[in-house]
């Protein structure tokens, strides 16, 4: 099975602070996604990353495809008490697209 | 426009009982998703419809799992003999249809905030 790997389980780290979250696989991805879960809410999609090697931005948030497309990491640069939150990696599988998840990095920021 | 919704938001049962979890999908969207969300983990798929037809159940834990989609838009997820096992978050998502057959790109799915569900 093309399991997803991800690392570490929990974090909790002090407001300003840099983390690095992971995703790993032994299996080549055609994409990859990223998801930001809240508690008593659904996972929301903050990006998607295709190519080998890619880098995507958003705002704090750094995304990167590993070169070989089997991993994946997220870097949150000063973190703050909003990044809260259930990280999730998740590649599509099927003609149906659905989605096979990882475990998740629980991460929590204290002011 | 409005989101995914689903109710109720929070089910306790009692063990042995049947419940029925509901998804609202955004409105025009084909394809519905359930997936189910253990504490602290990541959803697994359990059920894929697209219009009224499910064409992929094969994430249901067992024969007491069942799901319709009669007309093609509210989508109903039911367990019968509910076990303390069966606890967890039932999440829904929906898109609209993928972008280009063949491609392997799909669109976005818009995920409901879920079904606690308790056996007690």
């Amino acid at each position: 099975t093309q399991l997803l790997e991800q690392s570490p389980q929990f974090l909790s780290i002090q407001e300003g602070e840099n983390l690095t979250v992971y995703c790993n696989s032994s299996s080549v991805f055609s994409s990859l996604q990223w998801y930001r879960q809240e508690p008593g809410e659904g996972p929301v999609l903050l990006v998607t990353v295709v190519t080998g090697g890619e880098v995507k931005k958003l705002k704090r948030l750094t995304f990167q495809f590993g070169d070989a497309r089997k991993d994946s990491s997220l870097h949150i640069t000063a973190a703050q008490p909003g990044d809260t939150g259930l990280y999730l990696c998740a590649r599509r599988s099927g003609n149906t697209g659905k989605l096979i998840f990882g475990q998740g990095t629980t991460l929590q920021v204290k002011p | 426009g409005a989101g995914v919704s689903q109710s109720p938001r929070y089910k306790v049962a009692k063990r042995g009982q049947d419940v029925a979890l509901r998804c609202d999908p955004i409105s025009g969207h084909v394809s519905l998703f359930w997936y189910q969300q253990a504490l602290g983990q990541g959803p697994e798929f359990l059920t894929y419809f697209q219009n009224e037809a499910q064409l992929d159940k094969s994430g249901l834990p067992s024969d007491r799992f069942f799901a319709e989609r009669p007309e093609g838009s509210v989508s109903t997820l039911k367990i019968q003999r509910t076990q303390q096992e069966d606890s967890a978050v039932y999440l829904c998502a929906s898109s609209s249809i993928r972008i280009s057959v063949g491609t392997g790109r799909y669109n976005e799915q818009f995920f409901g905030p879920g079904t606690r569900l308790t056996v007690l």
